[in-house]
């Protein structure tokens, strides 16, 4: 069966540092996958998107980037980041019906 | 459409009322849609879909409901309880694209 893990699940980073979430994904191949954010009390806001190694979609102009070096594995990154960068980073992975799975949420706090 | 800089509205309902919960969607062609519930400090699961080929389906103690001539969904929970108390999210899941569009989603509250 599919199982999709990120990490870390927590992290508390200083304004300027970087950042980089790891996502990958297990039981599937070429999977279709996305990273969200959703800010407390808010709703879900897709970042990036990647139908395939190398091939990066980016929704919403930040200071973040996103990475798929390998088929089952994406990544989330900043060189420097912001105040406005805190928030809850949902990996997913997308079934042929369009069902996502979600991974276990990564909290980022940026102080 | 997307769910951007929006404070979740809210619905509190007592345990064991029934509880509705509703969408809109903008795009004529969306053909697919889903529910997702997420707890806190998860991430999102999904509780029922629905096709654009039909107007209800049912689940467990849970229905969808379908009215595309006016592009609104809902999700009516019966005997509402505690361990229903979350966010709900409609999803835009279009099978034509990659995208999935996600509502402003509602925070359920179940009074005891």
């Amino acid at each position: 069966s599919q199982t999709i893990h990120q990490w870390p699940a927590t992290l508390v980073q200083p304004v300027g540092s970087p950042l980089s979430l790891e996502c990958t994904v297990e039981g599937t191949s070429n999977p279709n996958l996305y990273w969200y954010r959703q800010a407390a009390g808010r709703g879900l806001q897709l970042l990036f998107y990647s139908v395939g190694i190398g091939q990066i979609s980016s929704e919403v102009p930040q200071n973040l980037s996103a990475s798929r070096p390998q088929d089952r594995q994406f990544i989330l990154s900043s060189k420097k980041l912001l105040l406005s960068d805190s928030g809850f980073y949902l990996c997913a992975w997308r079934q042929n019906t369009g069902e996502l799975f979600f991974g276990e949420g990564s909290r980022l706090t940026v102080l | 459409g997307e769910s951007v800089g929006l404070h979740l509205p809210t619905l509190s309902v007592q345990e064991g009322d029934n509880s509705i919960i509703n969408c809109a969607y903008s795009n004529s062609a969306s053909d697919y849609f889903i529910w997702y519930k997420q707890e806190s400090g998860k991430g999102p699961q999904f509780i029922i879909d629905i096709r654009s080929n039909m107007d209800k389906r049912q689940g467990q103690r849970v229905t969808v409901l379908l009215n595309k001539t006016v592009k609104h969904l809902s999700l009516q929970i019966a005997a509402t309880q505690p361990g229903d108390s979350a966010v709900y999210f409609c999803a835009d899941n279009n099978t034509g694209g990659f995208k999935t569009i996600f509502g402003a989603g509602t925070r359920l509250f179940v009074k005891a």
